[in-house]
């Protein structure tokens, strides 16, 4: 497509409940990266892919989250056991192989933890 | 460790006025720098970017930014400021090599303009 897209745009969960949030990036960008904004922790790396693999997957919180992407294309965050200290947008961004691009970022999903 | 700092959490200039949001950066090699926008309720939004060559860099929506190694800053400018600008900005610096590729975001300048 034109753009990363990212879906739902919207998730209220139940604590303790898991979540997917799903990542389709731009078409041909070997690297995809999810993070997290949130109120008073800015924006937060979590993982970053080139092709299938996460070389970085430094800044997942806990061992509750999980990513993973297939086919070199899409990917899918994992939240297992939702807390409420997960309220937040999540935000998937993809980019050329390289350092000389800057990152197309998509709309979010903003994630409730009732 | 590397670093970005905006130190304006909230700035507000007049229609057609002048802005300068301020970035401070630290980085121990020749830092890749980016600037971001984002609306509300929206994903961010490349302005410019900085790798090498001219410290002054053109970028969408007539944004500017300098690149000052001396002073360690990438400062965004733009002459005159629409309505429509009013945003969050986000200053980044790429950290990369061997196993990593990640912005590192600054915690934004809110931008409010008054008409």
């Amino acid at each position: 497509g034109a753009g990363v897209s990212q879906s739902p745009s919207n998730k209220v969960t139940e604590k303790g409940k898991d979540v997917e949030l799903r990542c389709d990036p731009i078409s041909g960008h070997t690297a995809l990266y999810w993070y997290r904004q949130s109120l008073g922790q800015g924006l937060e790396f979590l993982i970053y892919f080139q092709g299938n693999s996460a070389p970085d997957k430094s800044g997942l919180p806990s061992d509750r989250f999980s990513a993973e992407r297939t086919g070199g294309s899409v990917s899918t965050l994992t939240i297992q056991r939702t807390q409420q200290e997960d309220s937040a947008v999540y935000l998937c961004a993809s980019s050329p192989s390289g350092q000389n691009y800057g990152y197309t970022f998509g709309s979010g999903t903003r994630l409730t933890v009732v | 460790a590397q670093s970005v700092t905006q130190p304006d959490i909230h700035i507000t200039v007049s229609e057609g006025a002048s802005l300068e949001l301020r970035c401070n950066y630290s980085y121990g090699a020749t830092p890749y720098l980016f600037w971001y926008v984002q609306s509300p309720g929206q994903g961010l939004q490349l302005l410019l970017k900085y790798f090498s060559g001219d410290t002054l860099v053109q970028g969408i929506k007539g944004f500017e930014a300098e690149f000052k190694r001396s002073q360690s800053s990438f400062n965004l400018r733009k002459p005159s400021v629409h309505w429509s600008d009013a945003a969050e900005y986000f200053c980044a610096v790429l950290l990369y090599g061997g196993a990593t590729n990640k912005l590192i975001f600054g915690t934004g300048t809110l931008l409010a303009v008054q008409p």
